[in-house]
């Protein structure tokens, strides 16, 4: 138990749909990541937020809308997705962004795009 | 900018020992280990800071060479439970950076 919880653990998909992941941190932190863990390849970077302010958007396509209403909670919006999105979704946490802050990350989504 | 890890994957009897490098081509501030099991979050295992410091957990230790710009990450006498994706995430000024990745797996 991380203090960082992910909604769903498991989600599959038409390419047609529209889902939301949800991460909530318990941590106090102030700074949320979204990432993308495909098999065999690293960790990809998608958004950061700080402050509730999103500092970073890593070329990720708009089919990919997130949002963070506060510093605790970070939502992912998903719609019209391709099957290479199919992946874990890591959502994590760290006091602040913009800096080499430990990050603390929740379980993941493992989503499946048919 | 991404780190380096070397090996990629290694395989290990249990009680064996092993070692898992990470190397950056800019200067750290810090170096992070995780340790990821399948399906599960990557866990947080140490973070060492600049000044050649060495850490241990349990009978997984690390040392941090500023100098060289590399971390290595030590497990002795290794766990069945030991078994799973260990990465390094190397600290800048702005931002932290995750490494690739080295699958270590542990068999009886």
């Amino acid at each position: 138990e991380t203090g960082v919880t992910q909604t769903p653990r498991h989600l599959v998909m038409g390419m047609t749909n529209k889902k939301s992941l949800k991460c909530e941190q318990h941590l106090g932190h102030n700074a949320m990541y979204w990432y993308k863990q495909s098999a065999k390849k690293p960790l990809e970077l998608m958004f950061v937020y700080n402050f509730k302010e999103q500092t970073e958007n890593n070329s990720v396509p708009s089919r990919f809308s997130p949002e963070c209403p506060n510093s605790s909670h970070l939502f992912l919006h998903l719609h019209t997705l391709q099957p290479e999105d199919s992946a874990l979704y890591l959502c994590a946490s760290s006091q602040e962004a913009g800096g080499p802050d430990t990050q603390y990350f929740g379980p993941g989504t493992r989503l499946t795009v048919l | 900018q991404q780190p380096v890890q070397s090996p990629q994957a290694v395989i290990l009897r249990e009680g064996e020992d092993a070692v898992i490098n990470c190397s950056s081509s800019k200067a750290l501030y810090s170096v992070h280990w995780y340790r990821q099991k399948h399906g599960e979050a990557p866990v947080f295992l140490m973070i060492l800071l600049k000044g050649g410091e060495q850490k241990g957990h349990e009978k997984i230790s690390a040392s941090f060479n500023e100098k060289k710009q590399q971390s290595s990450l030590y497990l002795t006498a290794s766990q069945l439970s030991y078994s799973g994706t260990y990465f390094c995430g190397t600290g800048y000024t702005d931002k932290l950076i995750f490494g690739t990745g080295t699958r270590l797996q542990v068999f009886p």
